[in-house]
């Protein structure tokens, strides 16, 4: 069990670009979440999957933002045409299934839009 | 709409000090309530969860309480310590896809 995997932690563009943040949870964790995260706030429910099905994605911050999470292994979060306002830290956390209660995090992906 | 209320927003003790750390929430329809420690720059750790059922848990010098009837957890920390410096995050976990709702979380400062 190697924990919760984010890839990169650190990740600086200019506004106007694509940026594409990768996940990799727990292994046999069929459950997959993403969080933003501001300054001073507790973090915010975007989207997740069930195995390889996003149930939830009307949280997701603008038609700017998708998710995938290919063969229900790890996850990409994209954001295309970046703006300021994105700058933040993108978490990603899994569990084993629906019905475990208990998420386990990843250190997160800070973004700064430039 | 849940909503998760943190105070106080900061918190300043001597090492060796009790404290509470209060978290309150508007809906009580929810599948448990958990606490995390976040260090600057990093992910979060769970620290306690407390099922909808239960009052309390406890681990180690950490003890935190569940009411739901009048929306409110605290944490407890016990004879604190520098090492406990972090911002400590509550979370209402709702809905069928068992998401978090957090509040804004309180920093706390243990002086040596």
């Amino acid at each position: 069990d190697t924990g919760v995997s984010q890839d990169p932690r650190h990740k600086i563009t200019k506004r106007g670009q694509n940026v594409t943040f990768r996940c990799d949870p727990i292994s046999e964790h069929n459950r997959l979440y993403w969080y933003r995260q501001t300054l001073g706030q507790g973090p915010e429910f975007l989207t997740y999957f069930q195995n390889e099905a996003q149930l939830e994605k009307s949280r997701l911050l603008s038609d700017r933002f998708s998710a995938e999470r290919p063969k229900g292994s790890f996850s990409t979060l994209e954001i295309q045409r970046t703006e300021q306002g994105d700058s933040a830290m993108y978490l990603c956390a899994s569990s084993y299934d629906w019905n475990d209660e208990k998420l386990f995090f990843g250190s997160g992906t800070q973004l700064s839009v430039l | 709409k849940q909503e998760v209320t943190q105070i106080p927003a900061a918190l300043s003790v001597p090492e060796g000090e009790n404290l509470v750390l209060n978290c309150s929430f508007t809906d009580s329809a929810i599948y448990n309530l958990q606490w995390f420690r976040q260090d600057p720059g990093k992910g979060l750790t769970s620290l306690l969860l407390i099922q909808s059922s239960q009052r309390e848990q406890t681990s180690g010098r950490l003890n935190a309480s569940l009411d739901k009837s009048s929306g409110r957890s605290t944490l407890y920390i016990a004879a604190s310590q520098p090492g406990d410096s972090a911002t400590y995050l509550c979370a209402a976990q709702i809905g069928s896809a068992r998401q978090l709702t957090f509040g804004s979380g309180t920093q706390l400062t243990v002086l040596p």
